[in-house]
């Protein structure tokens, strides 16, 4: 089974810190992607990579940065959080750019900002 | 602009009730289209994906989708809901470029025994 982890189930921050978000995936996945969900709004992808080092921006990538320099790992880092990002924070990968394919998620980290 | 709407924000249902959850979209071309399940505390779960083909798709956990071309949906259904179907439901579309998927809002269910 596809597995992906994220480092963290929850998470409490305070204004101003630096985050990092961790995500791994174990198989071997080319595409990585990091969403946030938030009430009525569904997903909203900030920021997704399609090799190591490469990286696009989604619909809402400001405040937010990400980083993949091992393909398995990508994380997403908010350089100095608010509380307009306490969120659901979601990681998913999927096997190919070429082709299309289902996406899969991680479980999740809540973040609270205070 | 590609876009994928679910009508229903919450919906609840007597366990044993048949079910269909609405999923629209917008979008130039055939879209690949997704229901995914989100139990309480957990990420997303595949129920079922549409490509091409056959335009009535099975899922897991008992689940089918309905592609209507011609109403632009691809609606979700299960004959008989058990109270471990209570969930939040995504309908997701994929353009097709590097997997990148669109969401819609997302449907509660909750199920009454």
């Amino acid at each position: 089974d596809v597995k992906v982890t994220q480092s963290s189930r929850y998470l409490v921050k305070r204004t101003g810190e630096k985050v990092f978000l961790e995500c791994v995936q174990d198989m071997d996945h080319e595409n990585m992607f990091w969403y946030r969900q938030d009430p009525g709004l569904g997903l909203r992808l900030i920021y997704f990579s399609y090799d190591v080092k490469m990286k696009e921006k989604g619909d809402i990538p400001e405040g937010y940065s990400v980083s993949r320099e091992k393909k398995e790992r990508f994380s997403l880092i908010l350089e100095s959080a608010s509380t307009n990002q306490t969120s659901m924070y979601l990681c998913a990968s999927s096997p190919t750019r070429t082709l299309v394919y289902e996406q899969y998620f991680g479980p999740g980290t809540r973040l609270t900002v205070t | 602009a590609q876009s994928v709407t679910q009508p229903d924000i919450h919906i609840t249902v007597s366990e044993g009730a048949s079910l269909e959850l609405r999923c629209n979209y917008s979008y130039g071309a055939t879209p690949y289209l997704f229901w995914y399940v989100q139990s309480p505390g957990q990420g997303l779960q595949l129920l079922l994906k549409y490509f091409s083909g056959d335009t009535l798709v099975q899922g897991i956990k008992g689940f089918e989708a309905e592609f209507k071309r011609s109403q632009s949906s691809f609606n979700l259904r299960k004959p008989s809901v058990h109270w471990s179907d209570a969930a939040e439901y995504f309908c997701a579309l994929s353009d097709g470029g590097y997997n990148k998927l669109i969401f819609g809002a997302g449907t509660r269910l909750a199920v009454h025994p």
